[in-house]
């Protein structure tokens, strides 16, 4: 049972435009996101997280929004650029932190 | 420190032998997770160790699975008969205790466990 669903394996956009990753859960006691970007043959590195108290953190380029009613975030990457571009896993965690459930990972292109 | 560090980063096998794999988590860390990826999926939970207690084991965890953190440093995952179902990407991470300051966990690159 897939708790974390990114229902878009992939991603294309141009170079200087705003990138947008999405994510949705299930479970209602998720209370801590994260996402982690993805280069191949290294381990996922951490991005951005975001705690259910919040609906919105932002950390340069990176802006990850939350929408608990809709069981719902998503990752704004402004403006891309060609280094971005790689796996992002969204992940969640209920009870602190204990686990982390990951999606299946959408794979960004940025293209020059 | 240099990270999360994990050797070795490819491991081939026949099928039936056993693998053992190591973790050197960031020293500060007094946690330890193990997550196991396959193609096209996302990280899976394995288990978790808090100092060297093993606190929560996922049921993908079988029992030819074992994982240890003998002094609440390194850590070792041995899979005993391999299976070629065992073939993935065994992810070590660790991460401070969940509060404030808390940013997730820092994973390890990885090590690549084919079995043939």
């Amino acid at each position: 049972d897939q708790q974390v669903k990114q229902n878009s394996p992939s991603l294309s956009v141009q170079e200087g435009r705003i990138s947008i990753l999405n994510c949705d859960y299930t479970n209602s006691m998720f209370d801590y996101f994260l996402w982690y970007k993805k280069y191949p043959a290294e381990g996922p590195t951490f991005l951005i997280s975001i705690s259910s108290i919040k609906d919105k953190n932002e950390d340069g380029r990176f802006t990850v929004f939350l929408n608990k009613s809709a069981k719902h975030l998503s990752l704004h990457i402004v403006p891309s650029q060609p280094g971005d571009s790689a796996v992002y896993f969204c992940a969640a965690s209920a009870e602190g932190g204990n686990q982390f459930y990951f999606g299946t990972g959408t794979s960004l292109t940025v293209i020059p | 420190d240099t990270g999360v560090s994990q050797n070795p980063r490819h491991k081939i096998t026949k099928r039936g032998q056993n693998v053992t794999f190591r973790c050197d988590p960031i020293s500060e860390h007094n946690r330890l997770y193990w997550y196991r990826q396959t193609l096209g999926q996302g990280p899976e939970f394995l288990t978790y160790f808090q100092n060297e207690a093993q606190l929560e084991k996922s049921r993908l965890l079988s029992d030819r699975f074992s994982a240890e953190r003998p002094k609440g440093s390194f850590s070792t995952l041995e899979i005993q008969r391999t299976e070629q179902g065992d073939s993935a990407m065994y992810l070590c991470a660790s991460s401070l205790v969940p509060g404030e300051g808390y940013s997730g966990y820092t994973f390890g690159s990885g090590t690549r466990l084919t079995v043939v």
